[in-house]
């Protein structure tokens, strides 16, 4: 069964900051790999899709890499804002076709 | 561009009530999926539907009842509900094929409290 992990559970850092937040997952045989954002009371919104052929994808101050051998996914968040606040999901995608996820990682950019 | 439409946003039930919870989806996606939302518990399977008429029990499907009529919609039921099933619902759905990894697409969930 797959299982993801999201490490850490919440983060709280200083405006401007670059920082990263980290998924890992069991069984490496999955499609891809997917990270989301949720603010509070709202839906998940995709941020970045990356295939299992891939490495990393990037889209503005965001990057997320992905080491399928080792089952671990990073997010990158260069220049932190305060409105990156919100938790932030991972999940993958094996070949069974159902979406499993993380709990997520609680941001807070502070001012 | 609605994407993906559930309704309703919000609702509240008393236990032993009925009601069914309705997903939409306009991008022509052929999987669709219910997750349910609980502090401490992340996002949980509760049933998919990998295409039109065909569904599969998730996780947590105990208490619930799916149905895809068609390529578009897919609707969870509750038929009797119990304080148990107070969460946040979510529906999905994404393109599903050998050969095309696409993204997954959320609605903006159902909160639904029973009382």
């Amino acid at each position: 069964k797959q299982e993801v992990t999201q490490i850490p559970a919440a983060l709280s850092v200083p405006e401007g900051e670059n920082l990263v937040l980290n998924c890992s997952f069991t069984d490496s045989a999955i499609y891809n790999l997917q990270w989301f954002r949720q603010d509070p009371g709202k839906g998940l919104t995709s941020l970045l899709l990356i295939q299992s052929s891939q490495r990393e994808q990037t889209s503005g101050r965001l990057n997320a890499s992905l080491d399928k051998s080792s089952g671990r996914s990073t997010l990158y968040i260069a220049a932190s804002q305060p409105g990156d606040s919100a938790t932030y999901l991972c999940a993958v995608r094996p070949r069974g076709s159902r979406l499993t996820f993380g709990e997520g990682t609680q941001l807070t950019v502070n001012p | 561009n609605a994407g993906v439409t559930q309704t309703p946003k919000f609702q509240v039930l008393k236990t032993g009530q009925s009601m069914t919870l309705q997903c939409a989806q306009d991008m022509n996606h052929n999987s669709m999926y219910w997750y349910r939302q609980d502090p401490g518990m992340g996002l949980r399977l509760i049933y998919y539907s990998a295409s039109e008429g065909t569904t599969d029990k998730g996780e947590v499907p105990n208490g619930y009842n799916v149905s895809r009529l068609n390529k578009r919609e897919f609707s969870l039921r509750l038929e009797s509900a119990a304080p148990s099933q107070t969460s946040v619902y979510f529906c999905a759905s994404q393109d599903h094929r050998p050969v095309m990894n696409t993204e997954a697409f959320f609605g903006q969930g159902t909160r639904l409290t029973v009382v």
